[in-house]
């Protein structure tokens, strides 16, 4: 079956960095995503990657490795307003995309 | 300007009842998708439209009907609404394939709170 894992929630202090992981299992791969999801808000689009390696936009990064079936979302200098679900959601063969559950992150002061 | 509207944002009401929720998009985009988000935050995609045509439609309770006037419209009927059917509808479009990279990149309306009492 077609699965994403990642963690239910993680904590983080104000500054300091993160990463999210996320492990998939598709029939096929068209590419993976990552979205944020604020609280009592739609997600909105982050990254995506369909190559292997590290794609950086400002203070935030993803990476893929598809051998392993793995992504990351790092996430620098981490302000307040960075609290949010975090989204994966990897593309099968068929152009569908397959979510997780999400990452609720916390940020501490 | 709004990219994806979708009314109402919130809606309560009693079982057994028949609700409509709205989407339009602005943004040119071929496709649009109605996605359920329950409790759990699972995005459980329901129904996708590409240029009005039904391209993918999820084991879902024949209860749900979309339904798309033109390619900027996706509105979601449900009848004989069931506790179960309380969570947050989300619409979504994407671009053209001939967009490149971006193709796949879905943009989500605000939602709309769905609540059976």
């Amino acid at each position: 079956g077609q699965n994403i894992d990642q963690p239910t929630e993680m904590t983080a202090t104000e500054g300091a960095i993160v990463q999210i992981n996320c492990t998939y299992q598709t029939s096929g791969f068209n590419g993976l995503f990552w979205y944020q999801q604020h609280a009592g808000e739609a997600p909105t689009f982050l990254s995506y990657n369909v190559l292997d390696g590290l794609e950086e936009k400002g203070r935030f990064s993803s990476f893929l490795s598809r051998s392993k079936g793995y992504s990351y979302l790092l996430l620098k200098e981490l302000q307040m307003k960075d609290s949010a679900s975090y989204l994966c959601a990897a593309m099968d063969s068929n152009y569908q995309l397959i979510w997780g559950a999400g990452t609720k992150l916390i940020i501490k002061p | 300007d709004t990219a994806v509207s979708q009314t109402p944002k919130y809606l309560v009401t009693q079982m057994g009842n028949d609700k409509s929720i709205k989407c339009e998009q602005n943004l040119g985009h071929d496709t649009m998708y109605w996605y359920k988000q329950d409790s759990k935050k699972f995005l459980k995609i329901m129904f996708s439209y590409n240029n009005k045509e039904l391209i993918i439609n999820e084991t879902v309770p024949n209860r749900f009907s979309p339904k798309s006037p033109d390619k900027a419209h996706l509105n979601l009927h449900i009848n004989s609404l069931e506790l179960g059917d309380s969570a947050v509808y989300f619409c979504a479009s994407s671009p053209p394939s001939g967009w490149g990279s971006g193709a796949n990149v879905l943009t989500f309306g605000a939602g709309s709170r769905l609540t059976v009492l």
